[in-house]
């Protein structure tokens, strides 16, 4: 069964420094999709970015990058010069291809809080 | 382009009762997810509907129901509602052409006394 682990329940980062949350995955598949989204204290999931499993590059939007490490099964999030917006819980998920990908399988999430 | 909406966005119901959540997709999306997020099991996913068409389904008891209009706009429905149904309900949706992103609303807040 598929399964995704975030190891960290909570951590501090000061602004203006690079935060790495970890993720790991356990899946059969071999095409699967990994995201990371983040979730404010007002409850709405916010999408940062996507790693397919066929995708060679690191995906990058903006501040964020996952660094995925397929042979370890790992897809951590890294966010550059965190800010005090960046203050949230975020959640690794995965899905899977070949089939309907609206059933995304989230971790237990990690509360990142950044200090100015 | 408006973003997924939720109604409601805070519910109180009473232990037994039914309710029906809303959700409507970003315009053009024809696929609409359903999760439930609570403390203790985290973020579960429901339902997922395509085109009016239950194209998948979480492990949940048979009182969580949903459907899908034609204009893409999705309902999902708890029947003899329990404690432990308390939670956020989040709604996902996503275009047709790339299934890589879902799009969540605000969610609905359910709360079962």
């Amino acid at each position: 069964a598929q399964k995704i682990t975030q190891t960290q329940p909570g951590m501090f980062v000061q602004e203006k420094e690079a935060v790495t949350l970890d993720c790991t995955y356990d899946t059969s598949d071999q095409s699967y999709g990994l995201f990371w989204y983040k979730q404010p204290s007002s409850g709405e999931m916010i999408f940062l970015i996507y790693q397919g499993s066929y995708d060679e590059q690191n995906a990058t939007e903006g501040r964020y990058s996952l660094n995925f490490q397929k042979a370890r099964k790992s897809a951590n999030l890294v966010i550059s010069a965190s800010q005090l917006g960046d203050s949230a819980m975020y959640f690794c998920a995965m899905s899977q291809y070949g089939g309907s990908q609206g059933n995304l399988i989230f971790g237990k999430g990690t509360k990142l809080s950044v200090k100015p | 382009k408006a973003g997924v909406t939720q109604t409601p966005r805070y519910l109180i119901k009473t232990r037994g009762q039914q309710v029906t959540l809303s959700c409507s997709p970003i315009s053009g999306h024809r696929s609409v997810s359903w999760y439930q997020q609570t403390p203790g099991q985290g973020l579960q996913f429901l339902f997922e509907y395509f085109s009016e068409t239950q194209r998948n389904k979480g492990n949940f008891p048979g009182r969580f129901s949903g459907r899908q209009f034609s204009n893409s706009r999705s309902e999902m429905n708890v029947s003899t509602l329990e404690l432990g149904d308390s939670a956020l309900y989040l709604c996902a949706s996503s275009p047709e052409t790339d299934l890589n992103e879902q799009y969540f609303g605000p969610g609905t807040r359910l709360t079962v006394t």
